[in-house]
């Protein structure tokens, strides 16, 4: 299974832009790179996912290097409500199964 | 539409005794995963069902099992409990076999003394 490296921890401020780093240098071409958070004492939340473009949604916007080896969710303008363990993750389409391989993510801070 | 619904919330049992959890997938999802959560070990994937069917499985004993049901309805077995498997095992549904986007429930806190 590909992995993941991410920072254990990261700050912002409330209001100003949070770029949340990951690293997944043994990527292949079928995996899709997935972030999903975990609020304090709630299960994990879907937050985005792409494969090679860039996207986004209402929550984030996930940016994806050209060889794939590294992306970074873009939070726009965090809220105290942000504050989370962050993962990114990598899911194989063609692995036949929808199981999700969780590292350590990062714990998001963010100061009012 | 109503969530992951996870039942019981919290329990307590003793080492020894056997306990049975149950997660309730959100209404016309029939994928559900089962994980487990420690400070020690983050989360790890148990296993998962699609229409009935085990399709995959994580690194755990045989003490832990489960099942789903015709409903979408899971449940997960853990018998001979050890203090070890005190954590928070929470329940993800989603709508396809193979699906970008699953839905966790709140999780059961189970504690074992």
């Amino acid at each position: 299974d590909a992995k993941t490296t991410q920072p254990n921890s990261m700050e912002s401020n409330e209001e100003e832009p949070v770029h949340l780093p990951c690293n997944h240098s043994t990527i292949s071409g079928t995996d899709y790179i997935h972030w999903y958070r975990q609020l304090p004492s709630q299960g994990p939340e879907y937050v985005i996912h792409g494969l090679t473009s860039n996207v986004n949604n209402r929550m984030a916007s996930l940016a994806i290097a050209e060889d794939r080896k590294s992306s970074t969710l873009i939070l726009h303008r965090a809220t105290l409500r942000d504050a989370a363990v962050y993962y990114c993750i990598l899911w194989r389409r063609g692995g036949a199964t929808n199981k999700l391989i969780f590292g350590t993510g990062t714990l998001l801070a963010v100061q009012p | 539409k109503a969530g992951v619904t996870q039942t019981p919330r919290y329990l307590i049992k003793t080492r020894g005794q056997q306990v049975t959890l149950s997660c309730s997938p959100i209404s016309g999802h029939r994928s559900v995963s089962w994980y487990q959560q420690t400070p020690g070990q983050g989360l790890q994937f148990l296993f998962e069902y699609f229409s009935e069917t085990q399709r995959n499985k994580g690194n755990f004993p045989g003490r832990f099992s489960g099942r789903q049901f015709s409903n979408s309805r899971s449940e997960m077995n853990v018998s001979t409990l050890e203090l070890g498997d005190s954590a928070l095992y929470l329940c993800a549904s989603s709508s396809q076999q193979l699906s970008y986007e699953q839905y966790f429930g709140p999780g059961t806190r189970l504690t074992v003394t």
